[in-house]
């Protein structure tokens, strides 16, 4: 079944504590994406990669780290988590985002993060 | 910088009554997207609308978009208790970045 897929799906930890919220591809999609999504403010792009080993920051990139070391993973970490990055985080990914065929993006089932 | 802006925020309708979602930008875009979430899930692509004019359909929903007047509409038709949920429309900026709008919450009642 083609999916994306995030795990864990609910991670509850302190300040300071390294994370990773890991995220898979299984459709060789090339696009893949992080949002955050608060209330009253819908969704916001962390970060996106448009193949292996390109990523760029989006709109509110501070204090996130990704890496795409290959093509059905891009995982997003939480060097030193804050409680300002409680929130729902999702994973997206799409075969040509760019391209004139603008195919949608494809979201993973989220992940609920709370940082006390 | 690409801005999007969506209303109502909150809808509020009876089943059988048809309405209307709005979504405005700000800058120019090549393409524009509505997704759907239902409470405590992922969003769901409905459509994808690429240039000026252009409209699709899915059962009761029509989405169009007007890029000389930077406004996308999500029209609903006759209204069920399965439409239930949070509308988004987005729009890819100049800089490949993905801009959504905050959201309309639609509740259909009987």
């Amino acid at each position: 079944e083609a999916q994306v897929t995030q795990n864990p799906r609910y991670l509850i930890t302190v300040t300071g504590k390294k994370l990773t919220v890991t995220c898979s591809q299984n459709m060789n999609h090339e696009y893949m994406s992080w949002y955050r999504q608060d209330p009253g403010l819908g969704l916001r792009q962390i970060y996106y990669s448009m193949n292996v080993e390109v990523t760029d920051k989006g709109d509110v990139p501070e204090g996130y780290k990704v890496s795409r070391k290959e093509k059905r993973n891009f995982p997003l970490i939480l060097e030193s988590p804050s409680p300002n990055q409680t929130s729902l985080y999702f994973c997206a990914s799409s075969l040509s985002f760019l391209s004139r065929a603008a195919s949608p993006l494809h979201f993973g089932n989220g992940t609920r993060l709370t940082v006390t | 910088e690409l801005k999007v802006e969506q209303n109502p925020l909150f809808l509020s309708m009876q089943e059988g009554k048809n309405y209307t979602i709005y979504c405005n930008y700000s800058t120019t875009s090549d393409r524009l997207y509505w997704y759907r979430q239902d409470p405590g899930k992922s969003l769901e692509s409905l459509f994808v609308l690429l240039s000026n004019g252009a409209v699709k359909q899915e059962g009761r929903l029509m989405a169009s978009l007007d890029t000389k007047a930077r406004l996308s509409t999500l029209h609903i038709t006759a209204a069920v208790h399965d439409l239930s949920a949070t509308y988004f429309c987005a729009l890819r900026g100049r800089t490949d970045k993905l801009i959504f709008g905050t959201g309309t919450r639609l509740q259909v009642f009987p």
